[in-house]
């Protein structure tokens, strides 16, 4: 079946230490994206990517990182500058087109210890 | 910066009813708005999309419209079911970016 597949679905972070958000779509999509989504604030953007080797900070983008080396696959990383990473972190991919709808990963929960 | 409201956050309907959600957007430069559906801990399903060049879209016992000049997008749902019950966010897309609202949780009493 296609779809998009995040792991891990639940990641505990120490202080002071980077994790990395796995990211995998075989829906052949161009754009990829990565949202945070907080109680009652709904998804904010991170960043996005429309192709390989290129990407764009959305709204938040501070204390992440993104990497597109391949099409199927977008890593993110969420460094010790992010202060407050509790969340639920939501994968999307599309084709870039107005009739087409974003695809949705079953998100990865972030806690910190 | 598009801003995309939702009313209203919660809504509780015995079964049966029809009922509508609201979403209303600040920038009508729009490409396309649409409607998702989001159960507790879950990622996003899309229920509808609607092109800025449509008015509505219907799928089964859903329908959508989009009123770009009011900035103004409802979700119709007829003769809700407790399976209903969840959360449903809408969002518009503007450049390379879509604009999430907050949702509507959802719940249907059977």
């Amino acid at each position: 079946d296609g779809g998009i597949t995040q792991s891990p679905k639940y990641l505990f972070r120490k202080e002071g230490q980077n994790v990395t958000l796995s990211c995998e779509q075989n829906l052949n999509h161009d754009a990829m994206y990565w949202y945070r989504q907080d109680p009652g604030q709904g998804l904010r953007l991170i960043y996005y990517s429309q192709i390989v080797n290129d990407f764009q900070k959305g709204d938040i983008a501070e204390g992440y990182s993104v990497s597109r080396e391949k099409k199927e696959s977008f890593p993110l990383t969420v460094t010790s500058a992010q202060k407050n990473p509790t969340a639920f972190y939501l994968c999307a991919s599309s084709i870039i087109s107005s009739n087409q709808p974003q695809h949705f990963g079953d998100g990865t929960r972030l806690s910190i210890l | 910066k598009q801003e995309v409201t939702q009313i209203p956050a919660a809504l509780s309907v015995p079964e049966g009813e029809n009922l509508v959600l609201n979403c209303s957007f600040t920038d009508s430069a729009i490409y396309n708005l649409q409607w998702f559906r989001q159960d507790p801990g879950k990622g996003l399903t899309s229920l509808l999309l609607i092109q800025s060049s449509q008015r509505e879209q219907t799928s089964g016992r859903l329908n959508a419209s989009l009123d770009k000049s009011s900035g103004r997008s409802t979700l119709y749902i007829a003769a809700s079911q407790p399976g209903d019950s969840a959360t449903y966010l809408c969002a518009g897309g503007v450049g390379n970016q879509f604009y999430f609202g907050t949702g509507t949780s959802l719940t249907v009493i059977p």
